[in-house]
């Protein structure tokens, strides 16, 4: 069965930056693009932003431009995704996800646990 | 920015029929997918292009559009199925959640 596993929870200070890794099994890892979902405390999902792990090609969600790098290591189908110049607002449990690119693919129908990243001084 | 409307909360007594909306800008013409998220776990997507159920969800749950709306209904309500439910859709090259919906089973 599909399985995403990511890395464990990071308590990091702000400025500084942190990396969430996401292993994918059950399925060949390069057929699928990698997304990254973000959920603050109490609130809603926000999509960071996806990479293709077959030619590592990226895109981004238009706030996170800059701050946020998305990369893969096909021999470990792995998914990584950095996260810079952390603010006290970046702390959130952040998801990846199996996915596609456009809207007609059939939505994201694997998850992560989830990471908690806490940014505090 | 493409923005999707959700109702915060919606109640249903067990058993009952309950249905979640979901609004945006000409959402008629996007795929609309769903995702339920109890608390303390990833969300689970529920129907993806509009009506379709992933294998392993109930028929139960079901999706439909009209107009600028798309709704997820949820017939025979369990304890069970309470839970927060999110809409998503595709819009100029990203992907954009609604701000979700607290689903209570009285």
């Amino acid at each position: 069965q599909v399985q995403l596993v990511q890395s464990g929870a990071e308590v990091k200070e702000p400025g500084a930056s942190v990396k969430v890794s996401c292993k994918a099994s059950g399925y060949t890892f390069t057929d699928s693009y990698i997304h990254w979902v973000r959920q603050a405390p109490g609130q809603g999902l926000e999509w960071m932003g996806w990479i293709n792990p077959n030619s590592g090609d990226t895109k981004y969600a238009q706030k996170l431009q800059g701050r946020v790098t998305m990369t893969r290591d096909t021999s470990i189908s792995t998914a990584s995704m950095e996260l810079s110049r952390l603010r006290s607002d970046d702390t959130a449990v952040y998801y990846c996800a199996r996915g596609g690119r456009y809207s007609s693919s059939p939505g994201f129908d694997s998850w992560g646990q989830g990471t908690l990243v806490t940014v505090s001084s | 920015s493409y923005e999707l409307t959700q109702p915060l909360s919606v109640s249903v007594a067990l058993g009952q029929t309950a249905r979640i909306t979901c609004g945006g800008n000409n959402i008629g013409t996007k795929n609309v997918h769903w995702y339920q998220q109890k608390p303390g776990q990833a969300p689970v997507l529920v129907i993806y292009r509009d009506s379709n159920r992933p294998s392993g969800i109930p028929e139960r749950f079901s999706g439909s559009k009209s107009g600028n709306t798309a709704t997820l209904t949820i017939s025979r309500a369990q304890a069970g199925d309470e839970a927060e439910f999110y809409c998503q859709v595709w819009d100029s090259s990203t992907w954009v959640f609604g701000g979700g919906t607290k689903l209570t089973v009285l």
